[in-house]
């Protein structure tokens, strides 16, 4: 089942913070984060487990919680190059596929 | 170390041809994924396929088949291609398979068919 992502689209001034959402209806075992630029393929962000973890990656970090069956993105202090289209995907657990949401498109404008 | 390479890049098919894509994954990457990516579905799962053997599915008509190498490169084939057909279609690969391996995705395949 296709993991729901909110908002769909967001527009921000450069230094301005973000939040994006994903959430599936059944219990998870893992959430992957991508971003996709306009013709590129889509470029590995974090992976968060069970276990309600959050990571980091400069400015940019995850959490995910196992009771909700939700993820979060956060942006911080954004910058010109986060622009693109945001993906989660999500696992349910051993077996299964890797099932994407269908995308945040994220405008930074200067 | 190279990315995943998928050709060709671009192509353009008649209504009821048929097409071969490729993919060659990252070197040790034995697990090979596809999907189809369109602007109002997003990112749709075809097949998974690890040591030669299909191991997940998606929700899409038997005109669309794949295969892995023993080498690990990976193929699909859509037969009787219809308009809906066209797509970027991408490959994924990762070292293992199950939950929490990552994939790392090539650049794609543009089809359009006419």
């Amino acid at each position: 089942q296709q993991p729901v992502q909110s908002p769909q689209a967001v527009i921000l001034r450069e230094g301005e913070d973000a939040v994006i959402n994903c959430s599936s209806s059944k219990a998870l075992y893992s959430v992957h984060w991508y971003r996709q630029k306009h013709g590129e393929a889509p470029v590995f962000l974090m992976i968060l487990l069970k276990g309600g973890e959050q990571k980091g990656h400069e400015k940019i970090s995850a959490s995910f919680n196992e009771k909700k069956q939700q993820s979060s993105l956060y942006l911080t202090a954004s910058q010109l190059s986060y622009s693109g289209t945001y993906f989660c995907g999500t696992e349910r657990g051993s077996g299964d596929k890797l099932t994407f949401g269908t995308g945040t498109r994220l405008a930074v404008r200067p | 170390k190279a990315g995943v390479t998928q050709t060709p890049r671009y192509l353009i098919k008649t209504r009821g041809q048929q097409v071969t894509l490729s993919c060659s994954p990252i070197s040790g990457h034995r697990s090979v994924s596809w999907y189809q990516q369109t602007p109002g579905q997003g990112l749709q799962f075809l097949f998974e396929y690890f040591s030669e053997t299909q191991r997940n599915k998606g929700n899409f008509p038997g005109r669309f088949s794949g295969r892995q190498f023993s080498n690990s490169r990976s193929e699909m084939n859509v037969s009787t291609l219809e308009l809906g057909d066209s797509a970027l279609y991408l490959c994924a690969s990762s070292t293992l398979r199950g939950p929490g391996n990552t994939i790392y995705f090539g650049e794609g395949s543009w089809l359009t068919v006419v």
